[in-house]
């Protein structure tokens, strides 16, 4: 286990909702990034917080945004659901900004948008 | 968009059997890290290589780092039915990191 954990582990939801996901990073990590990883892909970068700021985004429009809270865990949320953004939603919290970055990531989000 | 393609996409193996799963980009990546992903789980680090031309050797695992840093080889030793998995190359640039297409790899016992 990499003491990242992510809520909840499934859900489902129409076109058209918003969702927010959750992950508590590693302790003491103050680095979290956020990832949306389709069927049989890699996971593609969202965006990615470091205290509290955004650090640093994928190409993905703006219904896609996020929060870090002072204890360094996060929010992904997702306005106006498209079927699209059915998928595997991964954080991974960090610490070590350096060339050998190590990234912790939890188990995922499992959105399914109908 | 996949900056990083993987090669082959599948592969299916007896055990025993070595192999090798290639990490392909146009782009220069300052680092470049393997993952493996099991289901229902996120990936995991295996290594990260930093410097062009690195080698690196973990128990049956060898990984390359391309001199240009632009690509990159997995090559495993004689697999066993524990290495199946996803397997993910992951390219740094700047504070971000991009997944490659990943190479899903079954080892039959």
């Amino acid at each position: 286990e990499t003491g990242v954990t992510q809520s909840p582990t499934h859900l489902i939801k129409t076109r058209g909702q918003q969702v927010t996901l959750r992950c508590s990073s590693q302790s003491g990590h103050n680095t979290v990034s956020w990832y949306q990883q389709a069927l049989g892909q890699g996971p593609q970068f969202i965006f990615q917080y470091y205290r509290e700021e955004e650090n640093g985004r994928g190409n993905f429009p703006p219904r896609f945004s996020g929060l870090q809270f002072p204890n360094y865990s996060s929010e992904l949320n997702v306005n106006a659901l498209e079927l699209d953004d059915s998928a595997l939603y991964l954080c991974a919290s960090s610490f070590d900004r350096g060339l050998a970055e190590t990234q912790y990531f939890g188990p995922g989000t499992r959105l399914l948008v109908l | 968009t996949q900056l990083l393609e993987q090669s082959p996409q599948f592969l299916s193996i007896q055990e025993g059997e070595n192999l090798t799963v290639y990490c392909n980009s146009s782009s220069v990546f300052s680092s470049l890290q393997w993952y493996r992903q099991e289901p229902g789980e996120g990936p995991v680090l295996l290594v990260t290589v930093v410097t062009g031309g690195e080698v690196k050797k973990l128990k049956r695992l060898t990984f390359q780092f391309g001199d240009a840093r632009k690509d990159s080889s997995l090559h495993i030793t004689a697999a066993q039915p524990g290495d199946t998995g996803l397997y993910l190359c992951a390219g740094r640039s700047g504070n971000q990191f991009y997944f490659g297409t990943g190479t899903s790899l079954t080892v039959i016992p």
